[in-house]
């Protein structure tokens, strides 16, 4: 397909297990952006790449919180050592590139944290 | 800190009719502004993007318009039909480009009536 995908699409996994989030972006899109989205909240901003490089790390909730991308492409979110509050919706977006082009969504990966 | 809000987290309204949603955002420096569309289960889709030196951009269907004066972003859907059921988000981008990601406000679900 032409869009951002996202997998898995969903993961149940117990508390304190560590979980791997995978992105595979448009084609020919520099720009990746993470975004978790809690029950029937907006979008809070996590990461964002342009290439390989994620210049602000900021925006990840907590030490536990790590990801990557390699090849330009295909980026990971890694999360370790879960907790029931990291229970959400995690959505990938890519762009031509940064600033004013239009992010395009994938699908997400709904997390739920036993 | 600043952010995008909503001024109704719900509009009901019936088919054929057209729908206004309203968005509040209060970053000044904001330049440029999204209009997502997301329906259950799935990422945002993009709808239209405006940018601060315009006052209305028109798409398929919708219009959205920008009021810098006051700060508010409206997304008009004419002949409004049942797939026009979602959650609608605004969104807003910072100056600083894709290193701050987008802000996003809580959304607005829309339900058309029969």
């Amino acid at each position: 397909g032409a869009g951002v995908s996202q997998s898995p699409s969903n993961k149940v996994t117990e508390k304190g297990k560590d979980v791997e989030l995978r992105c595979d972006p448009i084609s020919g899109h520099t720009a990746l952006y993470w975004y978790r989205q809690s029950l029937g909240q907006g979008l809070e901003f996590l990461i964002y790449f342009q290439g390989n490089s994620a210049p602000d790390k900021s925006g990840l909730p907590s030490d536990r919180f790590s990801a990557e991308r390699t090849g330009g492409s295909v980026s990971t979110l890694t999360i370790q050592r879960t907790q029931q509050e990291d229970s959400a919706v995690y959505l990938c977006a890519s762009s031509l590139g940064q600033g004013r082009q239009p992010q395009h969504f994938g699908d997400g990966t709904r997390l739920s944290i036993l | 800190g600043e952010s995008v809000g909503l001024h109704l987290p719900t509009l009901s309204v019936q088919e054929g009719d057209n729908s206004i949603i309203n968005c509040a955002y209060s970053n000044s420096a904001s330049d440029y502004f999204i209009w997502y569309k997301q329906e259950s289960g799935k990422g945002p889709q993009f709808i239209i993007d405006i940018r601060s030196n315009m006052d209305k951009r028109q798409g398929q269907r919708v219009t959205v318009l920008l009021n810098k004066t006051v700060k508010h972003l409206s997304l008009q859907i004419a002949a409004t039909q049942p797939g026009d059921s979602a959650v609608y988000f605004c969104a807003e981008s910072p100056p600083g480009g894709g290193a701050d990601g987008l802000t996003f406000g809580k959304g607005t679900h829309l339900i058309i009536q029969p």
